[in-house]
C-alpha cells in the first residue's frame, strides 16, 4: 500500500520567514495529493491540493509543488504569520481508485512573533 | 455551511465501559472515517464506510467497531475501553468521486482511566 512520509515533526521560524514542509510518497499510482491545517481544538481543513497533472499550484501565501519523478511534494507558505501556527499534514490518495488518502505524521508549525 | 458533527468533545470512561462515539454529515457523502490521532503517530484510520451498512477495517482495527445504518451517521464502539484507547478521535466524510477534500469535525478527545 501507499506510504507517505513527513518531514521535518516541528518547524520553528520567526514571523515573515518562509516554511517548507517535505513529504514523499511510495505509489506512483497516486493522484491526488492535498494538505491539512489543523488547528488547536479543531479538526483538519484542507488548505491546498495538487493533482498529479499540475507540478505547482498556488493560492495567496501558500503554494504547492509535485515532482511525480521523484515522488514528493511540498507546502510552501511565504511571510509566514502567527496565524500560521499549527499542525500540517499531507496525504496522498489514488482518486477513482481506492480513494482512501493515506496521511503523513503531521507537522507542527510554531510561528513566533 | 457544511458540517460533519461529533457528538461529546470531551469524554471521560472507565476501563471495561462500551463507548458510543457518534458522527453525523450533512453533506450526503457516501464515504466516512474514523481516525485515531496520538502525538508524532499522526491520523491512523480505525475504520471507513462507503455505503449504509456497509465497513471495511482500516490501519488498526483492533479493539473497535462501527455501524452506519443511515447515511449521514457512522458510530465508533469501543466494547470493552481500555486505558490504551485514550486518544483523540476524528470522524470524516468524503463525496464519491475521491477527488475532492475530506471534511473532518472537531474530534472527540477520549480518557479511559
Amino acid at each position: 500500500g501507499e506510504n507517505v512520509e513527513q518531514h521535518p515533526s516541528t518547524l520553528s521560524v520567526q514571523e515573515g520567514d518562509s516554511a517548507v514542509i517535505k513529504c514523499t510518497y511510495s505509489d506512483s499510482a497516486s493522484n491526488y495529493f492535498p494538505w491539512y491545517k489543523q488547528e488547536l481544538g479543531k479538526g483538519p481543513q484542507l488548505i491546498i491540493d495538487i493533482r498529479s497533472n499540475v507540478g505547482e499550484k498556488k493560492d495567496q501565501r501558500i503554494a504547492v509543488t509535485l515532482n511525480k519523478t521523484a515522488k514528493h511534494f511540498s507546502l510552501h507558505i511565504t511571510e509566514t504569520q502567527p496565524e500560521d501556527s499549527a499542525v500540517y499534514f499531507c496525504a496522498a490518495t489514488l482518486s477513482g481508485g481506492s480513494y482512501i488518502p493515506t496521511f503523513g505524521r503531521g507537522t507542527s508549525l510554531i510561528v513566533h512573533p | 455551511d457544511v458540517k460533519v458533527t461529533q457528538s461529546s468533545r470531551y469524554l471521560v470512561k472507565r476501563t471495561g465501559e462500551k463507548v458510543f462515539l457518534e458522527c453525523v454529515q450533512d453533506m450526503d457523502h457516501e464515504n466516512m472515517f474514523w481516525y485515531r490521532q496520538d502525538p508524532g503517530l499522526g491520523l491512523r484510520l480505525i475504520y471507513f464506510s462507503y455505503d449504509v451498512k456497509m465497513k471495511e477495517k482500516g490501519d488498526i482495527p483492533e479493539g473497535y467497531s462501527v455501524s452506519r445504518e443511515k447515511k449521514e451517521r457512522f458510530s465508533l464502539i469501543l466494547e470493552s475501553a481500555s486505558t490504551n484507547q485514550t486518544s483523540m478521535y476524528l470522524c470524516a466524510s468524503l463525496d464519491g468521486s475521491g477527488w475532492n477534500e475530506q471534511f473532518f469535525g472537531p474530534g472527540t478527545r477520549l480518557t479511559v482511566l
